[in-house]
């Protein structure tokens, strides 16, 4: 069965630490992985894009890595800020098909000051 | 160049009643994709458009329709509300309909059927 599962299911960090979000998935066969941030009453926006040859992926503060062999990635969030209190959306595609998006639950982050 | 639009924001059914909602891109985007989010589950798919004059069912289909109007709009209608219905609802819109492409989602739209 193809399931995208993200742990934590929430966390709560201060302001300017970093923090680590991990997403597994069973999707095969692989097409790509990305993160994305939905912030309360929006909706998803993409952070990144990896497939199946690359191993990470940045953009500013976030920096996705993608283990295909174990079906693993984890999106790293450097000196966290408020405005990164959203929820992170993992989504894992097929190789072929419209109908091709797997989305993870999603991890709750909240930065505190 | 406003992204993709959704109509409206808030909405309250009571049980049987219907609704359509509407989504509108500016992107000159192909594919159209109607989703629902609810708490505790990833987002799922309804119906989808791979492309102007074409419509598919998704996961969850069932208790919904949609029209694919012209190439910006996409509508979703609920025929008769049922509570199981209450739900934030996705629409999305992408260049092309494989996995290379990527979706650009609405603000959503919260609606409760009592």
């Amino acid at each position: 069965k193809n399931q995208v599962e993200q742990s934590p299911q929430s966390l709560i960090i201060l302001e300017g630490k970093n923090c680590t979000l991990q997403c597994n998935y069973t999707v095969s066969p692989f097409s790509n992985l990305r993160w994305y941030k939905q912030d309360t009453g929006r909706g998803p926006v993409s952070l990144t894009i990896m497939t199946f040859s690359e191993n990470t992926k940045s953009n500013g503060r976030y920096t996705a890595t993608l283990d295909a062999d174990t079906k693993q990635s984890s999106l790293h969030i450097t000196a966290s800020q408020l405005s990164d209190s959203a929820s992170y959306i993992c989504v894992v595609s097929f190789q072929t098909g419209a109908n091709n998006l797997f989305f993870g639950t999603g991890t709750r982050l909240t930065v505190i000051p | 160049n406003a992204g993709v639009t959704q109509t409206p924001k808030f909405q309250v059914l009571k049980t049987g009643q219907s609704m359509t909602l509407q989504c509108a891109q500016d992107m000159n985007h192909n594919s159209m994709y109607w989703y629902r989010q609810d708490p505790g589950m990833g987002l799922r798919l309804i119906y989808y458009s791979a492309s102007e004059g074409t419509t598919d069912k998704g996961e969850v289909p069932n208790g919904y329709n949609v029209s694919r109007l012209n190439k910006r709009e996409f509508s979703l209608r609920l025929e008769s509300a049922a509570p199981s219905q209450t739900s934030v609802y996705f629409c999305a819109s992408s260049e092309g309909g494989g996995p290379y492409y990527e979706q650009y989602f609405g603000p959503g739209t919260r609606l409760t059927v009592t």
